[in-house]
């Protein structure tokens, strides 16, 4: 199946500095990539996604970049502020879009 | 929409008992998806249904679980019986085939097998 490594496990950064996560999949026939935020004690909710037509998007303070041949994506969060602690999960899904992995979760501690 | 509702929010069982967790989709998804979080192996995918049919549940971990969805609007997750390794927050996600992918993620069953 589909490989989606993520990294890094924990970020901390102080607020209004940017915070960068980056996962890299396996299965080169994925064309859509997206980002989830898990707040403590709730569902992952959708934040952003991009598909393989471009390289990147943009969504106010957080944007997504795409490198296909190297077969990596990354989160950016720019201006963070507490509230954007959370676990941030990126996804890759095998052979269409139903079948989706997830990476392991990167725990963004925003410090304010 | 209420989006994606899940039940119980807590359950704390014996081992050798049976559990059963409910879901119900938003309207008009057709698509609908239970995971397993754990910290040792995240956010698993243990089966998914398209148009009420199951697809894929090549995720099940056991025998001892079952999943059935026998209209668009409910669907259950059984383990028979459980076990404390089960102990677990699981989620029940829908989402639309013809659309973007994303998924809509219940607020999740946290299991306690004791």
């Amino acid at each position: 199946g589909e490989n989606v490594e993520q990294h890094p496990s924990t970020l901390s950064v102080q607020e209004g500095d940017s915070a960068v996560i980056k996962c890299t999949y396996s299965d080169s026939a994925s064309n859509y990539f997206p980002w989830y935020k898990q707040e403590l004690g709730k569902g992952p909710q959708l934040i952003i996604d991009i598909r393989s037509n471009v390289g990147e998007k943009k969504d106010q303070r957080i944007a997504v970049t795409l490198n296909k041949t190297a077969k990596h994506f990354s989160l950016h969060i720019t201006e963070t502020q507490p509230e954007d602690s959370a676990v941030y999960f990126c996804a890759a899904p095998l052979y269409n879009f139903n079948k989706f992995y997830f990476g392991s979760g990167t725990k963004l501690n925003v410090k304010p | 929409d209420a989006g994606v509702i899940q039940s119980p929010r807590h359950e704390v069982t014996e081992m050798g008992q049976e559990v059963t967790l409910r879901c119900k989709p938003i309207s008009g998804h057709n698509s609908l998806f239970w995971y397993r979080q754990t910290m040792m192996r995240g956010l698993e995918l243990l089966i998914y249904f398209n148009n009420n049919v199951p697809i894929d549940d090549s995720g099940m971990p056991e025998d001892r679980f079952s999943a059935k969805m026998p209209n668009a609007s409910f669907s259950t997750l059984k383990i028979q019986p459980s076990e404390p390794r089960d102990s677990a927050v699981y989620f029940c996600a829908s989402g639309k085939t013809s659309d973007t992918g994303e998924l809509f993620f219940g607020e999740g069953s946290r299991l306690t097998v004791l």
